[in-house]
């Protein structure tokens, strides 16, 4: 069965910092990416998602993953982090053949 | 449009009782998801419906779990009876039909089972 995996369980910044999350999934075929976000005390929202084409992802809010097949990752960053950016991050792949998997997430803490 | 609705956003019952949470998906929307959140496990697709159709009910964790969708625009899921290990939170989707389409989450309802 297909994983995700975030190794970065928790990640404190402090505001203007560089951000890179960890996201590796196991499947080795065609597989299609996302990174979503959970906002304290809201839903889930999309941020970006990679399909085919393109490996460098442009997403809301300045964010940006880059899909890297060999290595089997789909690393977020963002070259400038807010304050609001705190937040709780998700990466999640599927593939035709399986349902959608998430990683367990990556808490955000941004430093004011 | 108002987005995916859950109902309750809370909820606190004993263990044994019967906890039934509700869903309203985006109108237009095809598939419909049920997710768990947890500390643990993270989060876990439970069940998805294509057209009010149950496609991939192998997240649900036994048998004390229940889902239906009698039709479009609402569904429900089931534990019957609750235990404390249910305690969770728990996410209602919806998107365009199947999975490899951006998912619009509902609030959760957070259930507690004491």
């Amino acid at each position: 069965a297909q994983s995700v995996s975030q190794h970065n369980h928790h990640v404190i910044l402090s505001e203007a910092a560089s951000l890179e999350l960890g996201c590796n999934y196991s499947y080795g075929g065609t597989v299609n990416l996302f990174w979503y976000v959970q906002y304290p005390g809201q839903h889930l929202q999309l941020l970006l998602k990679y399909f085919s084409g393109d490996p460098l992802v442009k997403g809301i809010k300045g964010f940006e993953a880059e899909f890297i097949k060999s290595k089997f990752s789909f690393n977020l960053r963002k070259p400038s982090v807010q304050w609001s950016d705190t937040a709780e991050y998700f990466c999640a792949s599927w593939h035709r053949d399986d349902k959608i998997i998430f990683g367990k997430g990556t808490r955000l803490h941004i430093l004011p | 449009d108002a987005g995916v609705i859950q109902s309750p956003r809370h909820e606190v019952t004993e263990m044994g009782q019967e906890v039934t949470l509700r869903c309203k998906p985006i109108s237009g929307h095809n598939s419909l998801f049920w997710y768990r959140q947890t500390m643990m496990r993270g989060l876990e697709l439970l069940i998805y419906f294509n057209n009010n159709v149950p496609i991939d009910d192998s997240g649900m964790p036994e048998d004390r779990f229940s889902a239906k969708m009698p039709n479009a625009s609402f569904s429900t899921l089931k534990i019957q009876p609750s235990e404390p290990r249910d305690s969770a939170v728990y996410f209602c989707a919806s998107s365009y039909p199947g999975q490899a389409n951006e998912q619009f989450f509902g609030p959760g309802t957070r259930l507690t089972v004491l």
